[in-house]
């Protein structure tokens, strides 16, 4: 059964740090891996997408890689901004579950 | 336009009633999916049916039934609700396959049941 883990559970930096977040599964046997962005009471947005035979992805400030022999993926947003104030989630695509299964999240403060 | 859409937005009703919350997408996708978020805001996949084939998740309680009207919709219909059925539900799309194919969800369903 597939699990996914994220740490840290919660991050709290100034504004402009560039930061990692981090993300481990227990299956390496997978499709897919996306990264997701929840603010409070909302839905979720779709960050970046990385198919299991790729080694990274950017969209802009962010770059998800993932090391999927060592079950690994990191998030990195640098000059990080108030804006970026979120819950970030990991979720992985296979593994033998259909659907996606999804890390706990990060919530991510930066401070002004 | 919006991706993927859900009515209601908040659902509040009594223990032992039966209620639906809709689903669409406009974005062409061939799978949907319906997840649980729990009030320690971890996600849990429910349903993934794509017209030919209903996975199901085997925690899902059988008071929990997807039911499709067209490739565009996937309703789901919780019968009996229980005090424990309070939750957000995420309904979600994709293309089918067994590729890299992104999912995207809509905006949520907030049930609480009192």
């Amino acid at each position: 059964k597939q699990e996914v883990t994220q740490i840290p559970a919660a991050l709290s930096v100034p504004e402009g740090e560039n930061l990692v977040l981090n993300c481990s599964f227990t299956d390496s046997a997978i499709y897919n891996l996306q990264w997701f962005r929840q603010d409070p009471g909302k839905g979720l947005t779709s960050l970046l997408l990385i198919q299991s035979s790729q080694r990274e992805q950017t969209s802009g400030r962010l770059n998800a890689s993932l090391d999927k022999s060592s079950g690994r993926s990191t998030l990195y947003i640098a000059a990080s901004q108030p804006g970026d104030s979120a819950t970030y989630l990991c979720a992985v695509r296979g593994g033998g579950a259909d659907g996606l299964t999804f890390g706990k999240g990060t919530h991510l403060i930066i401070q002004p | 336009d919006t991706a993927v859409s859900q009515t209601p937005k908040y659902l509040v009703t009594q223990m032992g009633n039966d209620k639906s919350i809709k689903c669409e997408q406009n974005l062409g996708h061939d799978t949907m999916y319906w997840y649980k978020q729990d009030s320690k805001k971890f996600l849990k996949i429910m349903f993934s049916y794509n017209n030919k084939e209903l996975i199901i998740n085997e925690t899902v309680p059988n008071r929990f039934s997807p039911k499709s009207p067209d490739k565009a919709h996937l309703n789901l219909h919780i019968n009996s609700l229980e005090l424990g059925d309070s939750a957000v539900y995420f309904c979600a799309s994709s293309h089918a396959g067994t590729g890299g194919n992104e999912q995207f969800f809509g905006p949520g369903t907030r049930l609480t049941v009192l």
